[in-house]
């Protein structure tokens, strides 16, 4: 099945540092992927949603220019979390939607790994 | 995007087997009910998706009864590994719709 990662699988940063995440579709390629957050015992909430070639469109709360999303190729997202606070400290999952998924039995979003941040 | 309801939690014990219900009263014609499965400190895992009636691979069946305003997701026969949050969700396949996730049914299996 298609596999989606993401680099680093954790990470731990000072406050007031950038911290930089890559979501890769390794076998597909992927126009939208999606940036959710998870903290411990919650469900994961969307974040943005990454366009190839596009900027990406941010939910509701979520501040655009504290979480950078960058789309430059049709197998690699990246979200910047710029000076980042104790607060932002959460586990970062991307998701990845195959782009010729169009008319296969199975339509669906392929998820990473997720990344652990700490921010101290 | 539905709304979906589930059970916060449910516990089992290996061997049985498993039913976890989802109500999505709002659910529009163009949706497909998916199911995703989440280990701690793990991204979710696709299970099962369907628009109707019955589906099923080789971990899991999904039922959807006529009127599509609820599914449940059957585990046959669970494991200790099968202790996991269990999300459902509904949305339009054809389109890069985002996906809501609500809060999951957190499944406990026990020896």
């Amino acid at each position: 099945g298609a596999v989606v990662s993401q680099h680093p699988s954790w990470v731990i940063c000072k406050s007031g540092t950038s911290v930089k995440i890559e979501c890769r579709s390794l076998d597909f390629q992927a126009t939208t992927m999606f940036w959710y957050r998870q903290f411990p015992k919650q469900s994961l909430m969307l974040m943005a949603t990454s366009n190839e070639g596009s900027k990406a469109t941010y939910e509701q709360g979520v501040e655009k220019d504290k979480f950078l999303i960058n789309h430059a190729s049709l197998t690699l997202s990246t979200l910047t979390v710029t000076s980042a606070h104790p607060e932002d400290s959460s586990f970062y999952i991307c998701s990845a939607r195959d782009r010729l998924a169009g008319g296969r039995d199975t339509d669906t979003q392929y998820f990473g790994p997720g990344t652990r941040l700490t921010v101290l | 995007l539905a709304k979906t309801t589930q059970p916060i939690s449910m516990d089992s014990y290996e061997g049985q087997e498993v039913n976890i219900t989802c109500s999505h009263n709002n659910i529009a014609t163009n949706d497909y009910i998916t199911w995703y499965q989440q280990f701690p400190s793990q991204g979710p895992r696709f299970i099962i998706q369907g628009y109707k009636t019955k589906v099923t691979n080789e971990v899991a069946s999904l039922f959807i009864p006529a009127d599509r305003k609820s599914s449940t997701l059957s585990l046959p026969r669970v494991s200790l590994s099968d202790t996991a949050v269990y999300y459902c969700l509904v949305g339009y396949r054809g389109g890069f719709q985002k996906l809501v996730f609500g809060t999951g049914t957190r499944l406990l299996v026990s020896p």
